[in-house]
């Protein structure tokens, strides 16, 4: 159980392009889910969290214009990283949190490696 | 200063051999603490969580210092499967996990 999936698992996109990331809690509902970015060689970085129904909280120095959370669901949570450049090549992994558990327990997506060129 | 801070890796070890992690954090107001394992190009995944009175697992043994704000993780008799990144990761009130750099470990046979 406790199964999170990223779509897709890959992505080679142009400068300037919007690239959609889709994060699925696929047999437990999740209320919270996080977005995660890490660069080569680097530790996790939170970018946002994302709650089903509002706004999502980005963390200090996190573009939120740049960086579109939407979370319309209890088991789907999107991030849209918008006219990407390829600053921004690096690898972006989700989690969520199962409703009924304490915040912290979170199941890790598979990521998605995103390369602008 | 980060607030999660491990030891620089790379460690290189021979199987068999006894290695130990450190983690600090500065945070006082964490309150769960975890080590994730992180394979090349994998999303991390637990390993074990960190209790006060310190907790064991097999190979792994893990212990907290809330005075010290420092975190360990021993690894007893590694196996070349063992061969990972380390993250120490710490958690902020509202469920926001923050990770450490993480230490590289490398088995050798």
């Amino acid at each position: 159980g406790a199964v999170v999936s990223q779509h897709p698992s890959w992505v080679i996109c142009k400068s300037g392009t919007s690239v959609k990331i889709e994060c699925r809690s696929l047999d437990f509902q999740a209320t919270t889910m996080f977005w995660y970015r890490q660069f080569p060689k680097q530790s996790l970085m939170l970018m946002a969290t994302s709650n089903e129904g509002s706004k999502a909280t980005y963390e200090q120095g996190v573009e939120k214009d740049k960086f579109l959370i939407n979370h319309a669901s209890l088991t789907l949570s999107t991030l849209t990283v918008t006219s990407a450049h390829p600053e921004d090549s690096s690898f972006y992994i989700c989690s969520a949190s199962p409703t009924d558990r304490i915040a912290y327990e979170q199941y890790f997506g598979p990521g998605t490696r995103l390369t602008v060129t | 200063r980060k607030e999660v801070e491990q030891d620089p890796g790379p460690f290189n070890v021979p199987e068999g051999a006894t290695v130990a992690f450190n983690c600090t954090y500065s945070n006082s107001a964490s309150q769960s603490f975890f080590w994730y394992r992180q394979d090349c190009r994998k999303e991390p995944k637990l390993l074990m969580s960190v209790y006060s009175s310190g907790n064991e697992d097999g190979r792994f043994t893990a212990q907290l210092n809330r005075a010290s704000q420092y975190i360990s993780l021993l690894i007893r008799d590694s196996k070349l499967s063992d061969s990972a990144t380390y993250l120490c990761v710490v958690n902020r009130p509202g469920g926001k996990l923050i990770f450490g750099q993480g230490t590289e470990l490398s088995v050798k046979p």
